[in-house]
């Protein structure tokens, strides 16, 4: 069965303090890895989708990477603003598109 | 311009009552999806359309029934609400491939 697995489910950072999340997935073969970022009361925004393993995307201070069996967000020098839940998604091939999420990983940020 | 809007934003209801959500998108998509975020912040796919073609029907009570009247719209409807319906229900939209696959802002639902 496809799975998303999500560590930790909530970290808090000092402002600059760098970290990662880790999304570890378990899929039968893999379109593509998504993630994104939930603010409260809002819905998913869109950040990043890795297709294959080795691949790398970079936004402001997010970098995503993506490996056979996980894929990570390093958060370089956090600031306040963030603070958010980050949710990790797969796609597997011919799943008709639908995604598969983990249960997100809550981020706050202090200054 | 919103890209997936979704109609109500909150709706607060009696066990035992029907009711309706609307979703429209302005991105020229052909896939729809109705996502269901429980409790704990869980978000698991419902149904999906491409132009109008249902072809994600998850494991849910046949009290849900999505309608989509063309390729961006998509509309939720459920009978006999019950307590356990109660969540928040997201539109989503992508187009070729998956492309773009964005989410509306979420619909509260809560029974009573």
């Amino acid at each position: 069965e496809d799975q998303v697995t999500q560590s930790p489910e909530a970290l808090r950072l000092q402002e600059g303090e760098s970290s990662s999340l880790n999304c570890s997935y378990t899929v039968s073969g893999l379109r593509g890895l998504f993630w994104y970022r939930q603010d409260p009361g809002k819905g998913p925004e869109f950040l990043f989708t890795l297709y294959s393993a080795g691949e790398e995307k970079e936004k402001e201070r997010l970098k995503a990477t993506l490996t056979k069996k996980e894929s990570f967000l390093h958060i370089t020098a956090p600031k306040p603003e963030d603070s958010a839940t980050y949710l990790c998604a797969v796609q597997a091939l011919g799943s008709s598109y639908k995604l598969i999420f983990g249960s997100g990983t809550r981020l706050l940020v202090r200054p | 311009d919103t890209a997936v809007s979704q109609t109500p934003k909150y709706l607060v209801t009696q066990m035992g009552n029907d009711k309706s959500i609307k979703c429209e998108q302005n991105l020229g998509h052909d896939t729809m999806y109705w996502y269901k975020q429980d409790s704990k912040k869980f978000l698991k796919i419902m149904f999906s359309y491409n132009n109008k073609e249902l072809i994600i029907n998850e494991t849910v009570p046949n009290r849900f029934s999505p309608k989509s009247p063309d390729k961006a719209h998509l509309n939720l409807h459920i009978n006999s609400l019950e307590l356990g319906d109660s969540a928040v229900y997201f539109c989503a939209s992508s187009g070729e491939n998956a492309y773009g696959y964005t989410f509306g802002s979420g619909t509260r639902l809560t029974v009573v």
